[in-house]
């Protein structure tokens, strides 16, 4: 699985949207793009993925560069209950593959 | 409904005892897993079983012991438990025949070993 890179803290305004970055530069071919989050004291909740195109469901959107080098998460409109670790994992086959989380970037929203 | 539920959500024990966790999923998914959280939040995978057998194992003790006994549960048993084994253990599944992308995960069950 490839290896992902992420601020370990970011801070957004309440109602503003939020970004989080993840690079993830030696990612394959047939890997995909996953973002979870973990919110305190809670297990870890599944928000998006993605293979090559953007993908955009009810929570979050999710921008992949064209090289898939790098990703980002976007909240559009962060609430205080979207202050949670968020996890970027890139692997092959979800199911059947190892599933390992790296250390996450903690997202504050401030009122 | 709960839809992954874990029980104990605590537990306090001594080294040296044999303890076990259960999980139960109402999702009707065929894949659960095992994570190991420890006190630095790292969140590690230490068992996967598709249809009520293993296909994950990764470089964990032989003390614990993961039991299937359908596909809507999977059990968590620890022999001799050590210090080191102080966690929060998760359980999760997902559904590998529409891909397996979403894994659902339970509240966590948080060990101590004193």
């Amino acid at each position: 699985d490839a290896k992902t890179t992420q601020p370990p803290s970011m801070d957004c305004a309440e109602g503003r949207a939020a970004n989080l970055p993840c690079n993830h530069s030696t990612i394959s071919g047939n890997e995909y793009v996953y973002w979870y989050r973990q919110i305190h004291s809670q297990g870890p909740q599944y928000i998006i993925h993605g293979l090559k195109n953007n993908e955009t469901n009810e929570m979050a959107s999710l921008i992949i560069t064209e090289d898939r080098k790098s990703s980002t998460l976007i909240l559009p409109h962060a609430t205080l209950r979207d202050t949670a670790v968020y996890y970027c994992i890139v692997r092959v086959v979800v199911t059947l593959g190892k599933s390992t989380f790296g250390d996450g970037t903690t997202l504050t929203v401030k009122p | 409904d709960t839809a992954v539920s874990q029980t104990p959500k605590y537990l306090v024990t001594q080294m040296g005892n044999d303890k076990s966790i259960k999980c139960e999923q109402n999702l009707g998914h065929d894949t659960m897993y095992w994570y190991k959280q420890d006190s630095k939040k790292f969140l590690k995978i230490m068992f996967s079983y598709n249809n009520k057998e293993l296909i994950i194992n990764e470089t964990v003790p032989n003390r614990f012991s993961p039991k299937s006994p359908d596909k809507a549960h999977l059990n968590l048993h620890i022999n001799s438990l050590e210090l080191g084994d102080s966690a929060v253990y998760f359980c999760a599944s997902s559904q590998a025949g529409t891909g397996g992308h979403e894994q659902y995960f339970g509240p966590g069950t948080r060990l101590t070993v004193t």
